[in-house]
């Protein structure tokens, strides 16, 4: 158990539509970082928030956007849903140390239809 | 460009040790992490390199190469429980990691 969780744990959503996906950070950090994994291959990095402001941006289009909160929870939002955004999502939160590993939710298992 | 190569997919027996290597071209180097990720389920961290050589945790060491661009994950006195994918990644300047889509390493009695 990392402390860090997401919900919902599955989503099945229709092409065009809008999704909203919730991390809550481990108590301590002050960053989270959200990646889109898909079947097979490894996490590739969407953005990272720090103290509610995006500090860093993988490549992802725009309809692709995030918000955290005062109490370091997150959320990713995904506008006009493709079906090419089936995939596992998982945020990531981590402190400020010198490792600075990150510590990974459950993940939400998205489909798109 | 930004590329991580690790095998697809290894074999090995529990009580044996196994080796997975990693190599990686990327434009900064933060350091090197290594996580392991069972099916269904969320990345765990495993090890962390920034200097060159070994570091040493329990049954799994990690080694890194700045100069090569080449690291491994050493697993000793392999157990059933470590069949899992193990991923390699590498943190490119302050946040992003970059990865490596994983090794599933399979363990056989």
């Amino acid at each position: 158990e990392t402390g860090v969780t997401q919900s919902p744990t599955h989503l099945i959503k229709t092409r065009g539509q809008q999704v909203t996906l919730r991390c809550s950070s481990q108590s301590g950090h002050n960053t989270v970082s959200w990646y889109q994994q898909a079947l097979g291959q490894g996490p590739q990095f969407i953005f990272q928030y720090y103290r509610e402001e995006e500090n860093g941006r993988g490549n992802f289009p725009p309809r692709f956007s995030g918000l955290q909160f005062p109490n370091y929870s997150s959320e990713l939002n995904v506008n006009a849903l493709e079906l090419d955004d089936s995939a596992l999502y998982l945020c990531a939160s981590g402190g400020a140390g010198e490792v600075n590993e990150q510590f990974f939710g459950p993940g939400t298992r998205l489909t798109v239809l | 460009g930004q590329n991580i190569d690790q095998p697809t997919e290894m074999t090995a027996t529990e009580g044996a040790i196994v080796q997975i290597n990693c190599t990686y071209q990327t434009s900064g180097f933060n350091g090197l992490f290594w996580y392991q990720q069972h099916a269904g389920e969320a990345p765990t961290f495993l090890s962390y390199n920034v200097l060159d050589g070994l570091e040493e945790k329990g049954r799994f060491s990690s080694f890194l190469s700045r100069s090569k661009g080449y690291s491994y994950l050493l697993l000793k006195e392999l157990q059933m429980k470590d069949s899992a994918s193990y991923l390699c990644a590498v943190r490119d300047g302050d946040y992003q990691l970059i990865w490596g889509a994983g090794t599933k390493l399979i363990i056989k009695p």
